[in-house]
């Protein structure tokens, strides 16, 4: 079955940039009609959708941090990669990155599939 | 974007209770919504999506309902590992919006 997994600095600095990956295993991030994103949770707070991306190399990114943030894949390595720029205190969470899964056909279209997350702290 | 506003936000209950939480879109959505699941130190795992649709491997307890602005998860008889936080979400349109958590807690 397919596994994410995070990973990356657990610490990075103010007005540096969070680099984190997730590699895929157990299947090829090329296949079917997924969608690879990542979502973070500041502690004891709700859930945030960052971005995602196509394995054509399409991306999507929430508004509110559009500026900030880029999102590439690497399907040689079947993993995907978030940088989020300029970081600040506000951006210390826990990172999850997922896959989204569209299907029209069945209704289906659900992040059905994460990683187990990992904790990124901003501070100097 | 989207707002989704859960309801409670908090809930205790005991095992073998009925519950029912309430997610209410800031504009319509269609049928375009999940909730998931998640417990500490977790991510949040898939239970519904299309409002209704049972994700394969949940319990049967679990139910959705609901379509535009207007969707609940119902719980039908608790267990004890049903105790955790849960969240809908909306991918109507972008960016995908989370509901702000219902925390199930043991009476």
């Amino acid at each position: 079955q397919v596994q994410l997994q995070e990973s990356g600095p657990g610490l990075v600095k103010p007005s540096q940039t969070l680099s984190l990956t997730c590699t895929v295993s157990g299947g090829s991030i090329s296949s079917g009609s997924y969608y690879w994103s990542w979502i973070r949770q500041p502690a004891g707070k709700g859930l945030e959708w960052i971005g995602r991306i196509y394995t054509s190399g399409s991306t999507n990114y929430n508004p509110s941090l559009k500026s900030r943030v880029t999102i590439s894949v690497d399907t040689s390595k079947n993993q995907f990669s978030l940088k989020l720029s300029s970081v600040t205190a506000a951006d210390t969470a826990v990172y999850y990155c997922a896959r989204y899964t569209q299907d029209s056909s069945s209704w289906y279209n659900a992040f059905d599939i994460w990683g187990q997350g990992t904790m990124v702290t901003v501070s100097s | 974007a989207i707002q989704m506003t859960q309801s409670p936000s908090s809930l205790s209950a005991s095992v073998g209770d009925r519950v029912t939480i309430t997610c209410r879109a800031s504009q319509g959505i269609r049928n375009d919504l999940g909730w998931y699941q998640q417990k500490p130190g977790k991510a949040p795992k898939l239970l519904i999506y299309a409002a209704s649709s049972l994700q394969s491997g949940v319990p049967s307890r679990f139910s959705g309902s609901g379509s535009g602005t207007d969707f609940t998860l119902t719980i039908s008889s608790l267990q004890p590992e049903d105790f955790a936080t849960y969240y809908c979400l909306q991918d109507y349109n972008y960016p995908p919006t989370f509901g702000q958590g219902t925390k199930l807690e043991i009476k």
